[in-house]
């Protein structure tokens, strides 16, 4: 099945500091998402973003399918970012497959 | 508030026994996703059903069933319960059952098997 590697696996910030977490994964896609999971376990969609860039405040995404690779950017930290980041395919058969997280602390 | 609820938010049980989770789609999803969160396995696909009907299936385990009713809610019932079963467990809907689409969770039920 397609692999999803996300990088770096931890990161630690300081309040307004910016970041770039990326996510490869092994084989064309339809169907790629970026998560937060904040502290109390919740999973919040941030982007749905097979291809192209989008933004959404001081987030945004970029998906270049045919390299097989997505960045998701954070500008001006803030502590309430502090969570793991997941980035999440749709292979064949409609199941979302995850890559392993990036941990994100940011201190005040 | 992605629109998904479940319920139970917290369940503790001890080996042996049987439980169930129960998910609510967003209003007009046909889709619902089960995962399953544990420390050593990440975020992992179970099962999906689509208007009623079982459409893809993960690595779930026999001793797990779900269904979706017709009002579309859907239930996982977990049964002979191990210490290994202790996970976080997601449901998921969608509008559609294909490949595109976005996927909208629920808060998770948080199963600690003792």
């Amino acid at each position: 099945g397609i692999q999803v590697e996300q990088s770096p696996p931890d990161l630690i910030l300081q309040e307004g500091a910016n970041s770039t977490l990326r996510c490869n994964f092994s084989d064309s896609v339809n169907n790629l998402q970026w998560f937060h999971q904040n502290p109390w376990g919740q999973l919040i969609n941030l982007f749905y973003i097979p291809s192209g860039t989008k933004q959404n405040g001081r987030l945004s995404a970029t998906t270049v399918a045919t390299e097989r690779y997505s960045l998701l950017y954070i500008s001006s930290s803030q502590t309430t970012d502090s969570g793991v980041y997941f980035c999440a395919v749709r292979e064949y058969g409609n199941k979302l497959v995850f890559g392993a997280g990036t941990i994100l602390r940011v201190k005040s | 508030d992605s629109g998904v609820t479940q319920t139970p938010k917290h369940l503790i049980t001890a080996t042996g026994q049987r439980v169930t989770l129960r998910c609510s789609p967003r209003s007009g999803d046909l889709s619902v996703y089960w995962y399953q969160q544990s420390l050593d396995q990440g975020l992992q696909f179970l099962i999906q059903y689509y208007n009623g009907e079982e459409r893809a299936k993960g690595n779930i385990l026999e001793r797990f069933s779900a269904q979706q009713f017709p009002d579309l809610h859907s239930e996982l019932n977990l049964s002979s319960l191990e210490l290994g079963d202790s996970a976080l467990y997601f449901c998921a809907s969608s509008v559609a059952g294909g490949q595109t689409g976005e996927q909208y969770f629920g808060p998770g039920t948080r199963l600690t098997v003792t």
